[in-house]
C-alpha cells in the first residue's frame, strides 16, 4: 500500500525567507507525484507534478519540487515566500502505471503561515 | 476553475438521515474519485468511478455508497449519518494521472 509521510505540520515564515516542505513517500513501483494547495476555504489546487523525465519540476507560482528517487522523496521549494502563500500544501502520490485507477494518496498537509 | 462542479456547496442536517452529493466531472473525463477531509483523518480516498463501473474502493463505510451515471455525472450516498460523517467530500475526474478537483461539498451533521 502506499503511504505519504508530510514531516512539518505547521511551519511559521517571515515574507521572504526560503521555504521547504518534506515529502516522503512509500511505494514499491513507478509513482506519479504530486503537490496540491489549499487556501483557506477553498478546493485543492494542483502546484505541480511529476510524471517522468527531469526530477526538478517547475509548477505554479514560483514553486518548484525535486524528485530523489533514491530517498523517496519529492520536496516542495520557494526560493521566496509570499503573505498569499500561507495555505496548507498536500503531497500526494498515485501509481505511475495505474491503467485507469490513479487514485491519490495524500499526505496528512503542511499548514504554511507567512507573516508580513 | 477545474471543470468540476459540485453541489450542493453546503449541507446541514441531522443524525441518522441520508444526504446525497453530485459531481460533474470535466467534459470528457470517464473517471470520477471521490474524496473524504476530515480533521482527524486529513484527506482519505473513498471510491473510484471509471465509465459507469466501480473501479476501485478506499476507507468508504458501508453506509456510503456511489454511483455513476450514463452521463457520467456521479452521486455519493450518505446514510444514517452519524457525528463523525461532518467533513468536506470531493470529487475529482481524471484524464491519465493526474486529477482536477471540484470545489468540495461540506457537510455538517448535527
Amino acid at each position: 500500500a502506499q503511504s505519504v509521510s508530510q514531516h512539518n505540520h505547521h511551519v511559521i515564515l517571515s515574507e521572504a525567507a526560503s521555504l521547504e516542505l518534506g515529502c516522503n513517500y512509500s511505494y514499491g513501483g513507478t509513482v506519479n507525484l504530486f503537490w496540491y494547495v489549499q487556501y483557506p476555504g477553498q478546493h485543492l489546487q494542483l502546484l505541480l507534478k511529476y510524471f517522468s523525465g527531469d526530477p526538478l519540476v517547475k509548477g505554479i507560482k514560483g514553486f518548484e519540487a525535486e524528485f530523489i528517487k533514491s530517498k523517496f522523496s519529492f520536496n516542495l521549494r520557494k526560493p521566496s515566500v509570499q503573505w498569499s502563500d500561507t495555505a496548507e500544501y498536500f503531497c500526494a502520490v498515485n501509481a505511475g502505471s495505474g491503467g485507469s485507477n490513479y487514485k491519490l494518496t495524500f499526505g496528512k498537509g503542511t499548514l504554511l503561515t507567512v507573516n508580513p | 476553475d477545474s471543470g468540476v462542479t459540485q453541489t450542493p456547496k453546503h449541507l446541514i442536517t441531522a443524525t441518522g438521515q441520508r444526504v446525497t452529493l453530485r459531481c460533474s466531472p470535466r467534459s470528457g473525463d470517464l473517471s470520477v474519485y471521490w474524496y473524504q477531509q476530515s480533521l482527524d483523518q486529513g484527506l482519505q480516498f473513498l471510491i473510484q468511478y471509471y465509465n459507469g463501473e466501480e473501479r476501485a474502493k478506499g476507507n468508504i463505510l458501508e453506509r456510503f455508497s456511489a454511483q455513476q451515471f450514463p452521463d457520467l455525472h456521479s452521486e455519493l450516498n450518505l446514510s444514517s449519518l452519524e457525528l463523525g460523517d461532518s467533513a468536506l467530500y470531493f470529487c475529482a475526474s481524471s484524464v491519465g494521472g493526474e486529477q482536477f478537483f471540484g470545489p468540495g461539498t461540506r457537510l455538517t451533521v448535527l
